[in-house]
């Protein structure tokens, strides 16, 4: 089955500087990219998606890439604020072939942002 | 719509005692899922269901059962509960189509002693 690795696990950042959080994945059937945001003790909520078949996708201050031929994918957060501290969460699936469009999660990266 | 609602959102069980986590959605989802979240780690899928009437197994599906008899709700049995299922639960619900996103329900938080 699929495996996620998400590296940091942790991450502070100054207010104002950008944050880099980076995932790889083990199956090349993959195609569907989510990023969750879980605040303190409230539930995973998505921030930006992306597809295989598409190599970088924005949203205001947030971003993300991905590399098919190496695997990995990343969330680019950019003029970071007190807000954007929270648990970020990557996973992977199929969503063409896999039944169920079952979501393989990564293991978290705490994101500080201080003042 | 409330979306995706969970009940109860905290509960203590004695080792041994069995429960029942509801879960139900008003956005006519046929995709449903259940994971567990443990101390700093990502969630994994428990099981998960792609209409009423259809239930599947997950990553780990040991100590649970599931079912889904309406398209609004997926229960989820623990039977004989063990310490080692202390964890937080999320249900989760999505609709039809290869990209829609997941929604999440608030969380049952599950403390077996």
């Amino acid at each position: 089955g699929e495996n996620v690795e998400q590296h940091p696990s942790t991450l502070s950042v100054q207010e104002g500087d950008s944050a880099v959080i980076k995932c790889t994945y083990s199956d090349s059937a993959s195609n569907y990219f989510p990023w969750y945001k879980q605040e303190l003790g409230k539930r995973p909520q998505l921030i930006i998606d992306i597809r295989s078949n598409v190599g970088e996708k924005k949203d205001q201050r947030i971003a993300v890439t991905l590399n098919k031929t190496a695997k990995h994918f990343s969330l680019h957060i950019t003029e970071t604020q007190p807000e954007d501290s929270a648990v970020y969460f990557c996973a992977a699936a199929d969503i063409l072939t896999g039944g169920g469009n079952k979501l393989t999660f990564g293991t978290g990266t705490q994101l500080k942002v201080e003042l | 719509n409330a979306g995706v609602t969970q009940t109860p959102k905290f509960r203590i069980l004695k080792i041994g005692q069995s429960m029942t986590l509801q879960c139900t959605q008003d956005m006519n989802h046929n995709y449903m899922y259940w994971y567990r979240q443990d101390p700093g780690m990502g969630l994994k899928l428990i099981y998960y269901s792609v209409g009423a009437g259809i239930t599947d197994k997950g990553e780990v599906p040991n100590g649970y059962n599931v079912s889904r008899s309406t398209t609004e709700d997926f229960p989820l049995r623990l039977e004989l509960a063990a310490p080692s299922q202390t964890s937080v639960y999320f249900c989760a619900s999505r609709g039809s189509g290869g990209y829609n996103e997941q929604f999440f329900g608030p969380g049952t938080r599950l403390t077996v002693l």
